[in-house]
């Protein structure tokens, strides 16, 4: 069974950098697509934007101004960043990866980020 | 960016009943269409792909239909392990969400 994990601050000052860092065990880097979620607390689900094989990235249009996606397959890693975060960026993030289906197969746990002075 | 709507927001059903969720999208996404199961405190869960194909794993009462701009997700027999959040996604183009469905206890 792939796994994912979450790994990054879980606290980051207003106006700062938030970065998140997946990694995705058993070599199943070479998905389909690695992606990234957040969900504010009691809220629903939104895309922040995904890396195809490949190398493609899309972003959510209205974040794609602030949020770069990066893959190492050397490491089995995806990472993330979002910079000049408000509260608003305050959300539990989760990382997932699509293989065959091309829906979103695995997900890790989920880590919450705050965001806070 | 393509919206999907979700109804009923919440549901209150008992261990037993059939039930059934909606989701609608703006505009024809074909089949590109998943529904995830989300749990209080943890990651979603996908149960079904491309509008009616159920995930490796998950029980046959779930099952879903449509295409176009209209979908369904269908729990033949609700069990007491399917009381949950339940979320539509689209993955035509940029990958959008329903608000969720909320399926509590009678």
């Amino acid at each position: 069974q792939v796994q994912l994990q979450e790994s990054g601050p879980g606290l980051v000052k207003p106006s700062e950098t938030l970065s998140l860092t997946c990694t995705v065990s058993d070599g199943s880097i070479n998905s389909y697509s690695l992606s990234w979620f957040r969900q504010p607390p009691g809220k629903g689900l939104e895309c922040i934007g995904y890396i195809y094989y490949g190398g493609t990235t899309t972003y959510n249009p209205s974040l794609k101004s602030r949020v770069t996606i990066l893959l190492d397959t050397s490491k089995s890693q995806f990472s993330l960043k979002l910079r000049s975060v408000t509260a608003a960026d305050t959300a539990v993030y989760y990382c997932a990866r699509s293989g065959l289906t091309m829906a979103q197969e695995n997900w890790g746990q989920g880590t919450l980020v705050t965001v806070s002075s | 960016d393509i919206q999907m709507t979700q109804s009923p927001s919440t549901l209150s059903a008992s261990v037993g009943d059939r039930v059934t969720i909606t989701c609608r999208a703006t505009q024809s996404i074909n089949s590109w269409l998943a529904w995830y199961q989300q749990k209080p405190g943890k990651a979603p869960k996908l149960l079904i792909y491309k509008a009616s194909s159920l995930e490796s794993g998950v029980p046959s009462r779930f099952s879903g239909s449509g295409s176009g701009t209209e979908f369904t997700l269908t729990i033949s027999s609700l069990q007491p392990d399917d009381f949950a959040t339940y979320y539509c996604q689209q993955y035509n183009s940029f990958w959008t969400f329903g608000q969720g469905t909320k399926v509590e206890i009678k």
